[in-house]
């Protein structure tokens, strides 16, 4: 089966950059996207990859892939209260119509 | 508002009750979702239904029935729950043979369930 992994807690400053890391072990995922949970709320799509690419830039949102490493990461530029939420990352395979979510990282912004 | 939603917000309920989550999503997709996020755990895929067909089942027990009377309604009939159940259950819809995006899932905000 599949395995995405990610850890648990990331605490940052307000203003500075926050890095979000996601691997996985199943390389044949044609989709990788980034939710967001607010508390109390459902997951919010944030972005997406395909997996023939290596960057995608979406205003403050910068999503890079190694596909050699197995290793996605979200990296957001001048991070706001705003942003503190549990982000997940979570992979599609066609086959099965499934998307398999990692654990969930706690972001937690600091004035 | 991602254009599915979910009733009730919060829901208690002892181990004998039967009662039922509603999810309803209004951006004319063909394909619905139920996920169980528990604390510290992975979501939990339960049930996907696809052209109001049910396609996923993830050895789930009996005590969770879903129900996909339409592609617009989903429910989860909930009977004889165990205090383990307690849980957020959140719904999904997305268009199957999209294309563009694969399987972009718009999520409801979710049911907070509580099993006393």
């Amino acid at each position: 089966g599949e395995d995405v992994e990610q850890s648990l807690f990331l605490s940052v400053r307000e203003g500075d950059s926050s890095v979000i890391n996601c691997t996985y072990t199943d390389s044949s995922s044609t989709y990788l996207y980034w939710y967001k949970q607010e508390p109390g709320a459902g997951l919010q799509l944030l972005t997406y990859i395909f997996s023939n690419m290596d960057m995608k830039q979406d205003q403050r949102l910068t999503v890079l892939l190694n596909k050699k490493d197995k290793h996605l990461s979200l990296r957001i530029a001048d991070t706001q209260t705003g942003d503190s939420a549990i982000y997940f990352c979570a992979l599609y395979k066609a086959a099965g119509n499934k998307l398999t979510f990692g654990g969930g990282t706690r972001v937690l912004v600091k004035p | 508002e991602t254009g599915v939603t979910q009733t009730p917000r919060h829901l208690v309920m002892g181990m004998t009750n039967k009662k039922s989550l509603k999810c309803e999503q209004h951006l004319g997709h063909n394909a619905m979702y139920w996920y169980k996020q528990s604390a510290k755990k992975p979501l939990e895929l339960m049930f996907v239904y696809s052209l109001e067909e049910r396609v996923e089942n993830n050895s789930v027990p009996s005590r969770f029935s879903p129900e996909c009377p339409n592609s617009s309604h989903l429910f989860l009939h909930l009977h004889t729950l165990q205090p383990e159940d307690s849980a957020l259950y959140l719904c999904a819809s997305s268009q199957e043979g999209s294309g563009i995006t694969g399987n972009e899932q718009f999520f409801g905000p979710g049911t907070r369930l509580t099993v006393l």
